[in-house]
Order: structure tokens, then C-alpha cells, then sequence
């Protein structure tokens, strides 16, 4: 069974710094793509950050552009995300998604729990 | 970056009702690469769709996507009481953008 459990979430103030994990089990953890997607209080979904099974290729989204950095260890199953620069705006529930493949395109075929940031001062 | 619009806002039905959700995107989504989501209060999102039309494994037969193109539809044949909830379609070729979602509430 695909199980992704996130940690790390915390009240934070603004401009300061946080990392996130996402251990995962069930699977071949390096045959696949990982993302991280936020949902803030009451509000949609928006993805955050991916990077593919080999952590080769990273992309993220504008809105964290330079201030966020995805990354995984493959030999620990486990999926990072580090925050620096926090906003007030960042504050969310941060999901871990498993990606469908290694590479693009895919679609999150599994999602952790979650794990909430708050921003604030 | 392609837009996905999201209709109607809420969706007020009743149980056994049939309910037809729309995404439309602003530019041609290639290769049908348009997932839809399910996500219940306190949850995290499900698959429910990928591809556009192809059900994920365990999603009850009730639940079926259909489009191309710009304009996608989720559809609900018969709605049962844990099927109320919030949906979000997907594209996932290029941009990974939701939309807004769509609320399914009891009437």
C-alpha cells in the first residue's frame, strides 16, 4: 500500500525558514515524480514544486520561484521541500503527491495528509 | 500557462441525482492530459480521473469523464451521500494547474 506521511509544518514568522518532508513506502520510490501542492485556509488547490524520479529535474511554480527547493533522497524514500522567505501567503496545508511516472506528463496518482504552515508574526 | 474554469461554483443536488460538472480550459489541453480530483472536508484530494475519461483504480463506475480539447465534463450518474464534496480538474501536460473547483452540496 502507497503511503506518503508529511512533517514538519510549523507557525513560523514572516521572512523566516522551514523544510518539509514527505517519507514515502509502498513503492519503488525512484521510478517516480513527486510534488508538492498547498491548499491555503478555505482555497483551492495550487502545486507548489515537482522533480522527477532521479531528482535530475526540478521545477516550481512563480509563485515560490527562488524561495522554495524541492529535493528527495532516494536511498531514504524521502521527499523534501525547504521554505525560505516566508510569507504570510504561504501560509497552507502542504500535500506530497506521487506522480503516475518518472517523468512528465503525470498526474497525482496518491496524496499524503498533509502537513499545515502557518505564517504569521 | 493554461487557465482551467471551472462550472458551476456549487452544484445543489439531492442523492440519486445526476450531477455534470464542466472545466474548460483556456488553451487546447493535448493529448487529453485533464485529470479530475475529489477532496472532502479534512481529506486530501483523490484521483478520480485521468486522461480525461479513464477511471482510477477503486473509483465506482457512477463516476465518468468525458471531452477534448477546451471543454472536459465530469459526471456523477447517480449521486450517493459520500459523493457530496469539492472536485478540481487537472491539466497535467504542461502547466499542472487546477482549477477553482467545484463545490456538490446537498440540496
Amino acid at each position: 500500500e502507497v503511503q506518503l506521511l508529511e512533517s514538519g509544518g510549523d507557525l513560523v514568522q514572516p521572512g523566516g525558514s522551514l523544510r518539509l518532508s514527505c517519507a514515502a513506502s509502498g513503492f519503488t520510490f525512484s521510478n517516480y515524480a513527486m510534488s508538492w501542492v498547498r491548499q491555503a485556509p478555505g482555497m483551492g488547490l495550487e502545486w507548489v514544486s515537482a522533480i522527477d524520479g532521479s531528482g535530475g529535474s526540478t521545477y516550481h511554480a512563480d509563485s515560490v520561484k527562488g524561495r522554495f527547493t524541492i529535493s528527495r533522497d532516494n536511498s531514504k524514500n524521502t521527499l523534501y521541500l525547504q521554505m525560505n522567505s516566508l510569507r504570510v501567503d504561504d501560509t497552507a496545508v502542504y500535500y506530497c503527491a506521487r506522480g503516475s511516472a518518472a517523468g512528465r506528463p503525470y498526474y497525482f496518482q496518491n496524496w499524503g495528509q498533509g502537513t499545515l504552515v502557518t505564517v504569521s508574526s | 500557462e493554461i487557465v482551467l474554469t471551472q462550472s458551476p461554483g456549487t452544484l445543489s443536488l439531492s442523492p440519486g441525482e445526476r450531477a455534470t460538472l464542466s472545466c474548460r480550459a483556456s488553451q487546447t489541453i493535448s493529448t487529453n492530459y485533464l485529470a479530475w480530483y475529489q477532496q472532502k472536508p479534512g481529506q486530501a484530494p483523490r484521483l478520480l480521473i485521468y486522461g480525461a475519461s479513464n477511471r482510477a483504480t477503486g473509483v465506482p463506475d457512477r463516476f465518468s469523464g468525458s471531452g477534448s480539447g477546451t471543454d472536459f465534463t465530469l459526471t456523477i450518474s447517480r449521486l450517493e451521500p459520500e459523493d457530496f464534496a469539492v472536485y478540481y480538474c487537472q491539466e497535467y501536460g504542461t502547466s499542472r494547474t487546477f482549477g477553482q473547483g467545484t463545490k456538490v452540496e446537498i440540496k
